[in-house]
C-alpha cells in the first residue's frame, strides 16, 4: 500500500498562518481528507475532497492539492487550534480503508 | 444528534479474544458505511476493518486479517469487531466511524470524496501478561 508523509512537527505564532503538508503518490489519483486530533479526544474531520470544510469548522482552515501533496492551511491560528492534524486519502479503488499519514502535531506560540 | 459509543475494550492476555461494539444514535447504521480506527498510544491512526452499508464489501489491513472480523447488527444499530489472537501490538484506542462517499461531478465526471464524518470517543484494549 502507498504512503502518506508529513512533516512530524510545527510550530506557529498566536494569530499567524501555517501550512501543513502531506505527499503521497495516491493524492494523484484521490482527494485528500484532514483530520484534527486534540489529545485524549477523537479525531475530527476538517477537510474532505481536498479544499471542503463542513459545517462547524471555522473558515480559517482551508485546503488546497497539487500533484501529489495536499496541503492544509490555518489562517489566522488560534489556540484552541493546538492538536495532530492527519491526512487521510484512498489508496486504490479495491481498498477502501485508505491511508493515513503519520500527522503533524501543531503547537501555537 | 449524531453519535457513536464504543463498548467492550479492556485487559487480555496474549492470545486472547476480545469482542467490541459501538451503538450509533441519530442515525441508522445500516445506512452507512462503517470502519473501524485504531491508535496504539502515542502513534498515529490506522484503518483496520471496514463493511459497506449492504455488507458486500468487507476489507481489512493486512496486520489484523484473519484474526479480526467486522460485523454489524441492524435491529440494534450497532457495529462489532470481534478480535481473536490478539498481540501485543493490538494495544490501542480504537475507534468506530462513519464512513462516507460522497460523490460530485467535477470537470464533467463524477469523482467520490471519501471521508469519515461521525467518531465515536473510542475504547482502550491493552494486550498483556
Amino acid at each position: 500500500s502507498s504512503e502518506l508523509t508529513q512533516d512530524p512537527a510545527v510550530s506557529v505564532a498566536l494569530g499567524q498562518t501555517v501550512r501543513m503538508t502531506c505527499q503521497g503518490d495516491s493524492l494523484r489519483s484521490y482527494f485528500a481528507t484532514w483530520y484534527q486530533q486534540k489529545p485524549g479526544q477523537a479525531p475530527l474531520l476538517v477537510i474532505y475532497g481536498n479544499t471542503n470544510r463542513p459545517s462547524g469548522i471555522p473558515d480559517r482552515f482551508s485546503g488546497s492539492s497539487s500533484e501529489n501533496t495536499a496541503s492544509l492551511t490555518i489562517t489566522g491560528a488560534q489556540a484552541e487550534d493546538e492538536a495532530d492534524y492527519y491526512c487521510n486519502s484512498r489508496d486504490s479503488i479495491d481498498n477502501h480503508l485508505g491511508v493515513f499519514g503519520g500527522g503533524t502535531r501543531l503547537t501555537v506560540l | 444528534e449524531m453519535q457513536l459509543v464504543e463498548s467492550g475494550g479492556g485487559l487480555v492476555q496474549p492470545g486472547g479474544s476480545l469482542r467490541l461494539s459501538c451503538t450509533a444514535s441519530g442515525f441508522s447504521l445500516s445506512n452507512y458505511d462503517m470502519s473501524w480506527v485504531r491508535q496504539a498510544p502515542g502513534k498515529g491512526l490506522e484503518s483496520v476493518a471496514f463493511l459497506s452499508s449492504g455488507g458486500d464489501a468487507i476489507d481489512y489491513a493486512d496486520s489484523v486479517k484473519g484474526r479480526f472480523t467486522i460485523s454489524r447488527d441492524n435491529a440494534k444499530n450497532s457495529l462489532y469487531l470481534q478480535m481473536h489472537s490478539l498481540r501485543a501490538e493490538d494495544t490501542s484506542r480504537y475507534y468506530c466511524a462513519r464512513d462516507i462517499a460522497e460523490g460530485r461531478y467535477l470537470d464533467w465526471s463524477l469523482h467520490y470524496f471519501y471521508y469519515m464524518d461521525v467518531w465515536g470517543k473510542g475504547t482502550t484494549v491493552t494486550v498483556s501478561s
